[in-house]
């Protein structure tokens, strides 16, 4: 079957660091997508890992585990406007696999 | 650069009555098409895809139906709304990419 987990949600602190998980089990893989969505927006892209490893964009990093089915997006030097939810997407076979997503809760 | 438009925003319709989305892409060509369905404080749920004019994938059986008039036109319909079709549904485009790009959704509340 394919299966994509996320927590449900995260609280974290103003100008501290986050880390949100994402675990999947799919019957092809290519990639591991992050989109970033406030309440009543549209979903907007953050990054898609190929590749295992850390990819840095700004405050923002993704990294992928192929052989442990694991990805997660690390959030640095939070800030208020980063509360939102996060979701990603295994992409398998010409379709996205998608979490139900983490709503991240800033604190000042 | 590409834009994707999705009208109306915001819909209150009655049950039993039908529906029609529309979602147009601008400054592409041949874009493979998406509708899919959130509900409240859930994750995508992918109804319909398409790889071109005419062509429709349905990804899950209901009273919904999608069509592709136009390469950059894609619309969602149905004849008969039910309450469980209320939702945010959202309409994306992608190309060779593979990161899709969504439009501003349109919310539907089925009273």
């Amino acid at each position: 079957g394919q299966n994509i987990d996320q927590p449900t949600e995260m609280t974290a602190t103003e100008g501290a660091i986050v880390q949100i998980n994402c675990t999947y089990q799919t019957s092809g893989f290519n990639g591991l997508f992050w989109y970033q969505q406030h309440a009543g927006e549209a979903p907007t892209f953050l990054s898609y890992n190929v590749l295992d490893g850390l990819e840095e964009k700004g405050r923002f990093s993704s990294f992928l585990s192929r052989s442990k089915g694991y990805s997660y997006l690390l959030l640095k030097e939070l800030q208020m406007k980063d509360s939102a939810s996060y979701l990603c997407a295994a992409d398998s076979n010409y379709q996205l696999i998608w979490g139900a997503g983490t709503k991240l809760i800033i604190k000042p | 650069s590409q834009t994707i438009h999705q009208w109306p925003a915001t819909l209150v319709q009655p049950v039993g009555s039908p529906l029609s989305l529309e979602c147009t892409v601008e400054g592409t060509s041949n874009p493979n098409l998406y509708w899919y369905r959130q509900a409240a404080g859930r994750g995508l749920q992918l109804l319909f895809y398409s790889v071109g004019i005419g062509q429709i994938s349905s990804e899950v059986p209901q009273n919904l139906s999608a069509s592709r008039p136009q390469d950059r036109q894609f619309i969602l319909s149905s004849k008969k709304l039910l309450l469980s079709d209320s939702g945010f549904y959202l309409c994306a485009w992608m190309k060779e990419s593979k990161t899709q790009y969504f439009g501003p959704g349109t919310r539907l509340l089925v009273l």
